[in-house]
């Protein structure tokens, strides 16, 4: 099946500074990936939609200058929070899907734990 | 506005059986899915129902009634793995995810 990977899977990072999340489809190529949010004990919050070489979509309430997001390749994004703050603390998981206007299943990766102290 | 709608938490014993309801409401309708979600770690795919009927996978199953708004997942034969949250969630008319809250399943022996 198709295998999505995150990196890092965890991060520790101080207040003030910037921490960069990649996102790889490994054996297929993702024109739309998704990066999503998720606090304990809620659901998933998608953050923002983005299609390889254009810019991202940013869901209502998302500061697109704080959670900057690349998809430069078909099997690359990256999602960068920048100046983060302990309330940035969370599970952040992207998921790619093979198609722009489909109905394939979306495949996630196993996400990334940021942790802001 | 779109809305998914499914109970917050269900307890159920080890080999017995357990359905999962999930009402919608969306702007347009391009499928459902059911996704297992184990604490801690990414969503995996269950299911997609997009006519209605019953979907038989194994120990699971989903159902969907396109009129009635209506989806529920079936796990027969209940494990201790399978206790996690299972997330409903509906493609719209622009093919993107509206995601319900989940349903944390607990089994007890």
């Amino acid at each position: 099946g198709a295998v999505v990977s995150q990196h890092p899977s965890w991060v520790i990072c101080k207040s003030g500074t910037s921490v960069k999340i990649e996102c790889r489809s490994l054996d297929f190529q993702a024109t739309t990936m998704f990066w999503y949010r998720q606090f304990p004990k809620q659901s998933l919050m998608l953050m923002a939609t983005s299609n390889e070489g254009s810019k991202a979509t940013y869901e209502q309430g998302v500061e697109k200058d704080k959670f900057l997001i690349n998809h430069a390749s078909l099997t690359l994004s990256t999602l960068t929070v920048t100046s983060a703050h302990p309330e940035d603390s969370s599970f952040y998981i992207c998921s790619a899907r093979e198609s722009d206007l489909s109905n394939y299943e979306q495949y996630f990766g196993p996400g990334t734990r940021l942790t802001v102290t | 506005g779109q809305n998914i709608d499914q109970p917050t938490e269900m307890t159920a014993t080890e080999g017995a059986i357990v359905q999962i309801n999930c009402t919608y409401q969306t702007s347009g309708f391009n499928g459902l899915f059911w996704y297992q979600q184990h604490a801690g770690e990414a969503p995996t795919f269950l299911s997609y129902n997009v006519l209605d009927g019953l979907e038989e996978k194994g120990r699971f199953s989903s159902f969907l009634s396109r009129s009635k708004g209506y989806s529920y997942l079936l796990l027969k034969e209940l494990q201790m793995k399978d206790s996690a949250s299972y997330l409903c969630a509906v493609s719209d008319s622009n093919y993107q995810l509206i995601w319900g809250a989940g349903t944390k399943l607990i089994i007890k022996p």
